[in-house]
């Protein structure tokens, strides 16, 4: 099956801590993307990638940082700085970049403790 | 700055009716328009896209209008079932490769 796979379904993070959600596409899209989304707000991206090795901020990068070593990989890491993380994370694909229609994974809930 | 707005946050209809949501945008010249569908807990799935030269768009009991002059989009959902509750996202798309905007989303509920 073709798609986006996302983990994990929840993940728990304790102050100070950096974590990692992983983000993996077979589809052979060339974009990659992550959001997070808050009660009320909508969607929000973070950070977006049209090819391997390069990426670009979006809109609430602060906090958060990425990689793209692989065209098929898109790993967000949330950062001790960023000082509010709970939120749904989704990451999405496009077949070449962005404004297209996006493929989105089943999504992280992260939560503080 | 852009800004992308749906009519509402909730929506509630009885089966069978017709159920509409708005989409309205402003400071902005999208090139084309998506509809998503979100289910609680789970990442959108992708409805329908209408580019800036059409005016409506269909698919089964789906159907997208899109007026660039009003810069509204309607989307309907005709003979609505209990099935249809959920999320639905606006976002627009240009031409010039920026990345998607998308709206807060409307949750429909449709009782039996």
């Amino acid at each position: 099956d073709g798609g986006i796979t996302q983990s994990p379904k929840y993940l728990f993070r304790k102050e100070g801590q950096n974590v990692t959600l992983s983000c993996e596409q077979n589809l052979n899209h060339d974009a990659m993307y992550w959001y997070r989304q808050d009660p009320g707000q909508g969607l929000r991206l973070i950070y977006y990638s049209q090819i391997v090795n390069d990426f670009q901020k979006g809109d609430i990068a602060e906090g958060y940082s990425v990689s793209r070593e692989k065209k098929e990989s898109f790993p967000l890491t949330v950062t001790s700085a960023q000082k509010n993380p709970t939120a749904f994370y989704l990451c999405a694909s496009s077949r070449h970049g962005p404004g297209e229609t996006q493929y989105f994974g089943p999504g992280t809930r992260l939560l503080v403790l | 700055s852009q800004k992308i707005e749906q009519n509402s946050e909730a929506l509630n209809i009885q089966e069978g009716k017709t159920a509409t949501l708005t989409c309205n945008y402003t400071n902005y010249s999208p090139a084309y328009l998506q509809w998503y569908r979100q289910d609680p807990g789970r990442g959108p799935v992708f409805l329908l896209l209408i580019r800036e030269n059409e005016k409506e768009k269909r698919k089964e009991r789906l159907k997208v209008t899109f007026d660039t002059t009003l810069k509204q989009s309607l989307f309907h959902i005709t003979a609505s079932q209990p099935a249809d509750s959920a999320t639905y996202l606006c976002a627009l798309g240009s031409q010039a490769g920026t990345a998607l905007i998308f709206g807060k989303g409307t949750t429909l509920s449709v009782s039996s």
